[in-house]
């Protein structure tokens, strides 16, 4: 089955700490994004990857880094400069090209600051 | 800076009701617009896309509209079923290579057999 797949499903992190969060796509797509969600609110973008081992801050990057180093994957890692990282992380792709406007989402990761 | 507004946060309705979710964006330069659903927990699934040159789309008992010039879409939801409970999420698409998606907050619909 061709999909997203995100792990873990659950992460606890202590403060000081940098976590990092698997996106593993095998759809073929070129473009690859991270999503923070908090309650009650809509989705906002941390960084993007058009191509590989190319990437581009989103809206919220700050405290965030990513790597592109396998079309396949797109690592997220959450460092201790992040002041307030317990949040849902989503993971989308989309094929690039015309007509291929739809991102597809994995299940998410939720973070937990202890 | 685009921004997207859906009202109201959450609505319950009985099964068997048609209902009508709204979203609206304050910058009519979209290149599409996209409704996604959200059970508890869980990623998103796309539902229905509609490019900024179309008016609506129709998926089954889903139907969503456009209208730029009032930065508004509706998503149309016929002979509603208790599966259906879940949120909603509206995004629109910029026109950058990226295609970047600004998400409103989401309704959460309560279906009640």
């Amino acid at each position: 089955d061709g999909g997203i797949t995100q792990s873990p499903k659950y992460l606890f992190r202590k403060e000081g700490q940098n976590v990092t969060l698997s996106c593993e796509q095998n759809l073929n797509h070129d473009a690859m994004y991270w999503y923070r969600q908090d309650p009650g609110q809509g989705l906002r973008l941390i960084y993007y990857s058009q191509i590989v081992n190319d990437f581009q801050k989103g809206d919220i990057a700050e405290g965030y880094s990513v790597s592109r180093e396998k079309k396949e994957s797109f690592p997220l890692t959450v460092t201790s400069a992040q002041k307030n990282p317990t949040a849902f992380y989503l993971c989308a792709s989309r094929r690039s090209g015309s007509g291929t406007d739809t991102q597809y989402f994995g299940p998410g990761t939720r973070l937990t600051v202890l | 800076k685009q921004e997207v507004t859906q009202i109201p946060a959450a609505l319950s309705v009985p099964e068997g009701e048609n209902l009508v979710l709204n979203c609206s964006f304050t910058d009519s330069a979209i290149y599409n617009l996209q409704w996604f659903r959200q059970d508890p927990g869980k990623g998103l699934t796309s539902l229905l896309l509609i490019q900024s040159s179309q008016r609506e789309q129709t998926s089954g008992r889903l139907n969503a509209s456009l209208d730029k010039s009032s930065g508004r879409s509706t998503l149309y939801i016929a002979a509603s079923q208790p599966g259906d409970s879940a949120t909603y999420l509206c995004a629109a698409g910029d026109s950058g290579s990226a295609r970047q998606l600004t998400f409103g907050s989401g309704t959460q619909l309560t279906v009640l057999p």
